[in-house]
């Protein structure tokens, strides 16, 4: 069965500071899908990435980078120089078959808040 | 503009009352899902639907109907709602090929059961 812990349930840090949000993940297909989502306080779903388990080069969008490693089934989430725009909840997920026309498991979420 | 689109965003409804959450995409998307979004739990797939007129159960499916005549609409029927089904509704849309990069998310509808 398929399942993504999200340890960390809220996260709170300073304007400028730099977070990391962690994801495990279970699975025994050898191919699968790893997503990142964000909900913003207006509660709709925003796509961030997809990930293919073939692929563990390491990804960076502006701010945004993410790390996975196959060996230890992780998939985290590093916000560089954190703004208060980036307070959401974060949630990562996984795929069961190809692309994302299967059924996503996700983890439970982690909140994070960002200060001035 | 591509979007999937979900009515009512809000409802209050009592216990046992039917309702219909409809759920439109204009993507010519095979693949549609409905989730729940709940605190602590995240979300979990309640039923999918991979083509016209073949739908199938997702993880938590009980208490919930879904039909699929049409592509673009995957309505969520509760015929008998309860309490436990005050939830955060996501409905979802994909195209059903590997190599697309993402599902499509509507805005969610917030439904309370009283």
């Amino acid at each position: 069965a398929q399942k993504v812990t999200q340890a960390q349930t809220e996260i709170s840090v300073v304007e400028k500071e730099d977070v990391t949000l962690d994801c495990v993940y279970e699975t025994r297909d050898t191919t699968y899908y790893l997503f990142w989502y964000k909900q913003p306080p207006s509660g709709e779903l925003v796509f961030l990435i997809r990930r293919n388990s073939f692929d563990e080069q390491n990804e960076i969008s502006g701010r945004y980078s993410w790390n996975f490693q196959k060996s230890t089934s992780s998939f985290n989430f590093t916000i560089t120089a954190s703004q208060v725009v980036d307070s959401a909840v974060y949630f990562c997920a996984l795929s069961e078959g190809p692309g994302t026309a299967s059924k996503l498991t996700f983890g439970t979420g982690t909140r994070l808040q960002v200060t001035l | 503009e591509a979007q999937v689109t979900q009515n009512p965003r809000y409802l209050i409804t009592v216990t046992g009352k039917k309702l219909t959450v409809t759920c439109s995409q204009n993507m010519n998307h095979e693949y549609m899902s409905w989730y729940r979004q709940d605190p602590g739990l995240g979300l979990r797939q309640i039923y999918y639907s991979m083509n016209v007129e073949v739908t199938d159960k997702g993880d938590v499916p009980e208490g919930y109907k879904v039909s699929r005549k049409e592509k673009r609409n995957f309505p969520l029927i509760l015929e008998s709602p309860s309490p436990n089904q005050t939830s955060l509704y996501f409905c979802a849309s994909s195209l059903n090929n590997p190599s697309y990069t993402e599902a499509f998310f509507g805005q969610g509808t917030r439904l309370t059961v009283v």
